[in-house]
């Protein structure tokens, strides 16, 4: 399958800093990404998705002043997550089609926002 | 009505037998479906895909869709401790974009 590479695996930040997330498709190229967050025992929630070129697009409840995502090639999305709060600590996971209808998946950053 | 709906579980399954995994979807859900296995703290990795009516069997696993009832399920045999994770439910668009439901958790008991 299709090799999709998150940066960092885990990250421990301040409380009001930014933390930038990498995502990249190694063997592919992605015009489309996808961000998704999974809190403990919870199942996986879309974010947004992430336009190579083009403004992302948020899903409804999600602040994009806060989760900014830039895509500005066709093999790396980046998300930010701006004055980072403890309740922001979570799992972040994107994926990315190869070109089919299956999506790959990074490794997943966690987050813990102290 | 949640978009796709799992029994959230835990299944707990004898080692050697087989998993039953069940999920419903809503109208809203497009047509392409996948199984997720997600082991604690990593991220989910594909088992497998279904897009039309039917069975598909890879390996030890075998999905079933059926649209007209809004269904699509997950059969594992001959469990083994290592299938012991949470199976998750996806529908997609068609281009990457899933919805995923709440997740089954399997337990895989020797």
């Amino acid at each position: 399958g299709a090799v999709v590479s998150q940066h960092p695996s885990w990250v421990i930040c301040k409380s009001g800093t930014s933390v930038k997330i990498e995502c990249r498709s190694l063997d592919f190229q992605a015009t489309t990404m996808f961000w998704y967050r999974q809190f403990p025992k919870q199942s996986l929630m879309l974010m947004a998705t992430s336009n190579e070129g083009s403004k992302a697009t948020y899903e409804q409840g999600v602040e994009k002043d806060k989760f900014l995502i830039n895509h500005a090639s066709l093999t790396l999305s980046t998300l930010t997550v701006t004055s980072a709060h403890p309740e922001d600590s979570s799992f972040y996971i994107c994926s990315a089609p190869s070109g089919g209808m299956e999506a790959f998946f990074g490794q997943g950053t966690r987050l813990t926002v102290v | 009505q949640k978009e796709v709906e799992q029994n959230s579980g835990p299944l707990s399954v004898p080692e050697g037998a087989i998993a039953s995994l069940n999920c419903t979807y809503s109208d809203r859900v497009s047509q392409s479906f996948f199984w997720y296995r997600q082991y604690s703290g990593k991220s989910p990795e594909l088992i497998m895909s279904i897009y039309s009516n039917g069975d598909k069997e890879d390996g030890r696993f075998t999905a079933q869709l059926n649209k007209a009832s809004q269904y699509v399920s997950l059969l594992i045999r001959d469990s083994q401790p290592s299938d012991s994770a949470t199976y998750l439910c996806a529908g997609g668009n068609g281009w990457g974009k899933l919805q995923f439901g709440a997740g089954t958790q399997v337990v895989v008991t020797p």
